[in-house]
């Protein structure tokens, strides 16, 4: 089964600081990726995603992520952050595999982020 | 574009009542999902649905039902609610290697 961690609950990181929020996956076969972000009492909002090609891809409000095969892994980043990220993120995978539970879209539990002025 | 409509977005049921979370798109997706986020914690797949017809269970299905009859529409369906489905519930759609895009959500409390 494919599966996503998120090791981090919590994450502060100072204003005009560079930010990490960390997300490993396994999956059978290759795999789709995805990172959303919840604000308080709102629905998912989708940031960006690794489908195929180069391996740093950019999203929305800045941020960024680096697929790394080898370390199955594809950590979010924004080089400056804002008080205004400041929400939960989410990672989530898919397997490229389109049959059986490779179809779910699986989440990892998610790392609220605090960006402090 | 409406994108992922929920319906309602609070209730209170009851234990033991039933009740029905409307899911609709308008963006021809075939897949959807249902998911339940307890406080503090992640999102759970219930159901999901890779087109008209097609539904398969996710990780906690147990107590809930789906159909989906057209590409549009993909209601999830409680039977006999139990304190423990207390949660907010999210409906999301996507195209096969595409993001999702998320409803707002229905804040659901069992009595």
């Amino acid at each position: 089964a494919q599966s996503v961690a998120q090791p981090e609950d919590q994450v502060n990181v100072a204003e005009g600081n560079p930010l990490t929020v960390k997300c490993t996956y396994s999956v059978s076969g290759n795999p789709y990726l995805f990172w959303y972000v919840q604000y308080p009492n709102r629905g998912l909002q989708f940031l960006l995603k690794y489908i195929t090609g180069d391996n740093l891809v950019k999203g929305s409000y800045g941020f960024e992520a680096e697929f790394n095969k080898s370390q199955t892994s594809f950590h979010l980043k924004k080089p400056s952050a804002l008080v205004s990220d400041s929400a939960l993120y989410f990672c989530a995978v898919r397997d490229r595999e389109s049959s059986g539970s490779a179809r779910q879209l699986t989440f990892g539990s998610g790392t609220q982020l605090t960006v402090l002025p | 574009n409406a994108g992922v409509t929920q319906t309602p977005k609070f209730r209170i049921l009851k234990i033991g009542q039933s009740m029905t979370l409307q899911c609709t798109q308008d963006m021809n997706h075939n897949y959807m999902y249902w998911y339940r986020q307890d406080p503090g914690m992640g999102l759970k797949l219930i159901y999901y649905s890779v087109g008209a017809g097609i539904t398969d269970k996710g990780e906690v299905p147990n107590g809930y039902n789906v159909s989906r009859s057209t590409t549009e529409d993909f209601p999830l369906r409680l039977e006999l609610a139990a304190p423990s489905q207390t949660s907010v519930y999210f409906c999301a759609s996507s195209s096969q290697g595409d993001g999702a895009f998320f409803g707002q959500g229905t804040r659901l409390t069992v009595v």
